[in-house]
C-alpha cells in the first residue's frame, strides 16, 4: 500500500505566525493533494499538484501557499496564520493517469492557531 | 460545478441491523467515478470501495454499493452492522474531467450500538 507521511503531527502557533506542513510519498505517485478537515464541512481541497514544480488551486486556497519541490515532497505554507486555519490537515497522493485513481492519505497534522 | 450530497450527518444503529448510507451526486460528465472512503477515530481516510460501472454492484469488507447513473446515486449498504463499523463515511466523486480532483460529500458519522 502507498506510504504517505506528514510532519509535524501536531503544531501550535500564534496568530500571524509562519507555519510549514510537510508531506512525503514514496510510491512515485504523480498527484499530491492537501486537504483540511473540519466538523460539518468534511474534507476540503486546498491545493494539489501533478508533478514537481506544478501547483493547482483547490476549493479553499485563501491564506495558503503550496510548493511541490520533488515528486515525493509537497509542502503547505501558512505565512500569516489565523485562528480560522485551526484544523486537521491531510496530505494524499494518487496516480490517476497511471491507473491508480485511489487517493492514499497521510496520518494528518493537527494545527492549532491561538 | 460537481457536487456530492450525503443527507445524513449522523446515523445511529443497533448491532445486527442493516446499514444504508445515502449518496447522490451531480456532474455534467457522463462517466463519473464514485468512491466511498471510511475514517475510523484518530485515523486517516482510506478507500472502502469504488465504481465507475453503471448498475454493477461493488463489494468490499461486507459493504456494497451500486452506481446508478439514472438516479445519480451511489448508496452504501451492509446487511448487518458491527460495532467495528462505527466510523465517518465519505462519498466522493471524480468527474474524470482531467483535473483528477475528488469532490467529497460532507460525511456521515455512523455509530453502531450494542
Amino acid at each position: 500500500e502507498a506510504a504517505v507521511t506528514q510532519s509535524p503531527r501536531n503544531k501550535v502557533t500564534v496568530t500571524g505566525g509562519n507555519v510549514t506542513l510537510s508531506c512525503r510519498q514514496t510510491n512515485s505517485h504523480n498527484y499530491m493533494y492537501w486537504y483540511r478537515q473540519d466538523t460539518g464541512h468534511g474534507l476540503r481541497l486546498i491545493h494539489y499538484s501533478y508533478g514537481a514544480g506544478n501547483l493547482q488551486i483547490g476549493d479553499v486556497p485563501d491564506g495558503y501557499k503550496a510548493t511541490r519541490t520533488t515528486q515525493e515532497d509537497f509542502f503547505l505554507l501558512l505565512e500569516l496564520a489565523s485562528p480560522s486555519q485551526t484544523s486537521l490537515y491531510f496530505c494524499a497522493s494518487s496516480d490517476p493517469t497511471g491507473g491508480e485513481d485511489t487517493q492514499y492519505f497521510g496520518p494528518g497534522t493537527r494545527l492549532l492557531v491561538l | 460545478g460537481d457536487s456530492v450530497t450525503q443527507t445524513e450527518g449522523l446515523v445511529t444503529l443497533t448491532e445486527g441491523l442493516p446499514v444504508m448510507l445515502n449518496c447522490t451526486y451531480q456532474t455534467i460528465y457522463s462517466n463519473p467515478f464514485l468512491f466511498w472512503y471510511v475514517q475510523h477515530l484518530n485515523e486517516s481516510p482510506r478507500l472502502l470501495l469504488k465504481s465507475f460501472t453503471d448498475n454493477k454492484r461493488t463489494e468490499h469488507q461486507g459493504f456494497h454499493a451500486t452506481l446508478h447513473k439514472s438516479s445519480s446515486s451511489f448508496h452504501l449498504q451492509k446487511s448487518s452492522a458491527q460495532l467495528s463499523d462505527s466510523a465517518l463515511y465519505y462519498c466522493a466523486l471524480s468527474s474524470s474531467s482531467g483535473s483528477w480532483q475528488l469532490i467529497f460529500g460532507s460525511g456521515t458519522q455512523l455509530t453502531v450500538m450494542p
